[in-house]
């Protein structure tokens, strides 16, 4: 069966600080990965998707980056953080050629101080 | 994301009433159409969905409705529980997220 994980599951940082969160997919090959963002109380925005290693589309200009070094490995990066980074971070996954069906990782609470 | 971004709407119903949840799209071209569910501090997840030739789908204790006419999805639950409560998303291809509905179920 696929798993998602995502870590860490929260994350206190100060302004001007580096970002790394990081995302893996157990159990399939070749998968579509997002990660989302989500303000308090706000839906679900798309940051960046990427269907392959080293392919990167960015949703929403702004400090943050992607990354994806390995096929199931994800990775969301900052150089420097801003107080308005804070949020909650989603990795989710799909099947590639597959136009539903996401599966959500549990989540990164990020607080930017 | 046709609404992404936005304040959630809250829908506050009384444990046992039916709940229903109402989302509008624009992107005409989805295959399929998706709800989720996200409880407090988790990541959403699947509840039911609907291939967008259907106009109704049921699940357990959950039918989603489909109109394309005038582009609008809907969620019924039946007989709300407590358990319900949570933020439902609906979503059409690819990368599309409503900006969700939060449920509050009164005991």
């Amino acid at each position: 069966s696929q798993t998602i994980h995502q870590w860490p599951a929260t994350l206190v940082q100060p302004v001007g600080s580096p970002l790394s969160l990081e995302c893996t997919v157990e159990g399939t090959s070749n998968p579509n990965l997002y990660w989302y963002r989500q303000a308090a109380g706000r839906g679900l925005q798309l940051l960046f998707y990427s269907v392959g290693i080293g392919q990167i589309s960015s949703e929403v200009p702004q400090n943050l980056s992607a990354s994806r070094p390995q096929d199931r490995q994800f990775i969301l990066s900052s150089k420097k953080l801003l107080l308005s980074d804070s949020g909650f971070y989603l990795c989710a996954w799909r099947k590639r050629r597959q136009n539903y069906g996401y599966t959500f990782g549990s989540g990164t609470r990020l607080t930017v101080v | 994301g046709e609404s992404v971004g936005l304040h959630l709407p809250t829908l506050s119903v009384q444990e046992g009433d039916n709940s229903i949840i109402n989302c509008a799209y624009s992107n005409s071209a989805s295959d399929y159409f998706i709800w989720y569910k996200q409880e407090s501090g988790k990541g959403p997840q699947f509840i039911i969905d609907i291939r967008s030739n259907m106009d109704k789908r049921q699940g357990q204790r959950v039918t989603v409705l489909l109109n394309k006419t005038v582009k609008h999805l809907s969620l019924q639950i039946a007989a709300t529980q407590p358990g319900d409560s949570a933020v439902y998303f609906c979503a059409g291809n690819m990368l599309t997220f409503g900006g969700g509905t939060r449920l509050m179920v009164k005991p």
